[in-house]
């Protein structure tokens, strides 16, 4: 597994409560993304990173901040948690988006449930 | 809009009989398009992309633009096979995933 990984694993919250999901990653790759996973949606990108600093928003970003203040870590947070937002979040990095180098490699995943 | 559709949710074959995950895509321009494949228990990853025309595993899925499909083939599944299936496309910077396939091949 390329080095990636997420913390915490579980999560159970409460309606209304901050949330923050860490991605860290030692393969000092420049993007990162955070998609969720839910049946019957497949995978959808939450928000992404090309660089420290550089975030752009995904096909559902609503309710979800991120932040990069460093190479290795990407952070996911929910503003105000809401059930809606139960779900497996995972974290992926690629060297490029072309080229090649455009394979995203994924961390094991966050597992949240909103109560 | 760039869509990623698979139209099939669950997909159940017989140890040994012929596979075909289905994958359909609308794109403007020259679409690179992807299979990612989750085991249980395991991360997603890539399984192939069909610039390099290479068969991993023993899947091979080819590029029809004429039909806009990137559709998973293996001519005799195992049961190792079993996982969850995701095509998917680039679009700028993003990957656009289809909902995925789950593969069960019975013994």
């Amino acid at each position: 597994d390329a080095g990636i990984t997420q913390s915490p694993r579980h999560k159970v919250t409460e309606t209304g409560t901050p949330v923050t999901l860490r991605c860290h990653q030692t393969e000092n790759h420049r993007y990162m993304y955070w998609y969720r996973q839910d049946p019957g949606h497949g995978l959808r990108l939450i928000h992404y990173s090309y660089g420290v600093k550089d975030t752009d928003k995904g096909e559902v970003s609503d309710g979800y901040s991120v932040s990069r203040s460093k190479t290795e870590d990407f952070l996911l947070t929910l503003e105000s948690a809401t059930s809606s937002q139960t779900s497996v979040y995972f974290c992926a990095i690629s060297e490029s988006t072309r080229g090649g180098r455009d394979t995203q490699y994924f961390g094991p995943g966050t597992r949240l449930t909103v109560l | 809009a760039q869509r990623v559709t698979q139209p099939e949710k669950l997909l159940s074959v017989f140890k040994g009989a012929p596979v075909e995950l289905k994958c359909n895509y609308s794109y403007s321009g020259s679409p690179e398009l992807f299979w990612y494949v989750q085991y249980s228990r395991q991360r997603l990853q890539l399984l192939l992309r069909h610039i390099s025309r290479e068969s991993i595993k023993g899947f091979t899925a080819d590029l029809n633009k004429g039909e806009t499909s990137f559709h998973l083939k293996k001519p005799f599944a195992q049961e190792e096979d079993s996982a969850m299936y995701y095509c998917a496309l680039i679009n700028t910077d993003k990957l656009i995933f289809g909902t995925g396939t789950r593969l069960q091949v019975f013994p």
